[in-house]
């Protein structure tokens, strides 16, 4: 079976602060895909970043970066000097080859908050 | 449209009533998704197209459930009698190539409300 553990429901900070926000995933597939959403107040899914299993190599992108660990099952989001902006509920999600790669299992989300 | 438009955005209904959503994908997408969202939770698959047919269907939750996508393009989830459980926001997705492994893109959603 395939799960994504999103231990954080909320996180608050203050504009500027750097925050992490942390995900556990269960799979097993030997090849999936990790994926970061993120989702605003006005509710669409706003693709992050897509991840293979085969690529454990960190990615940045701007004010956010992704750290990619097999060895913990672990695919942590960074958000650097965060803005009023990034306030959403950001979500991880899995697909795998066995039960589809057309299908997106997603953790419960983590609302960020980021006040002036 | 630029982006998968979906109708429409807010319905209430009653408990036991007849209900359809509706999902315009991106122009040239074969591939469309419908995921449910209820409160506090993360999406959960409902069912995969592929062209027009369903190629995975094995996240609708019972038989009240159905989806259509008759020339592969617009889709249409209906749900029949209606239950309170089916309060949620139904959300659509779209991709240019087959799987999730691809970048998707999702609309806005339908927040669907039984009374």
């Amino acid at each position: 079976a395939q799960k994504v553990t999103q231990a954080q429901t909320e996180i608050s900070v203050v504009e500027k602060e750097d925050v992490t926000l942390d995900c556990v995933y269960e799979t097993r597939d030997t090849t999936y895909y990790l994926f970061w959403y993120k989702q605003p107040p006005s509710g669409e899914l706003v693709f992050l970043i897509r991840r293979n299993s085969f690529d454990e190599q960190n990615e940045i992108s701007g004010r956010y970066s992704w750290n990619f660990q097999k060895s913990t099952s672990s695919f942590n989001f960074t958000i650097t000097a965060s803005q009023v902006v990034d306030s959403a509920v950001y979500f991880c999600a899995l697909s795998g080859m066995n039960t589809g790669f057309q299908k997106l299992v997603f953790g419960t989300g983590t609302r960020l908050l980021v006040s002036p | 449209g630029a982006g998968v438009s979906q109708t429409p955005s807010n319905k209430v209904t009653e408990k036991g009533k007849y209900v359809e959503l509706r999902c315009d994908p991106i122009s040239g997408h074969t591939a469309l998704y419908w995921y449910r969202q209820s409160l506090g939770q993360g999406p959960e698959f409902l069912i995969y197209f592929q062209g027009t047919g369903a190629a995975d269907d094995s996240g609708l939750p019972n038989d009240r459930f159905f989806a259509v996508r008759p020339e592969g393009s617009v889709s249409t989830l209906k749900i029949q009698r209606t239950e309170r459980g089916d309060s949620a926001v139904y959300l659509c997705a779209s991709s240019e190539r087959q799987g999730m492994n691809t970048e998707a893109f999702f609309g806005q959603g339908t927040r669907l409300t039984v009374v």
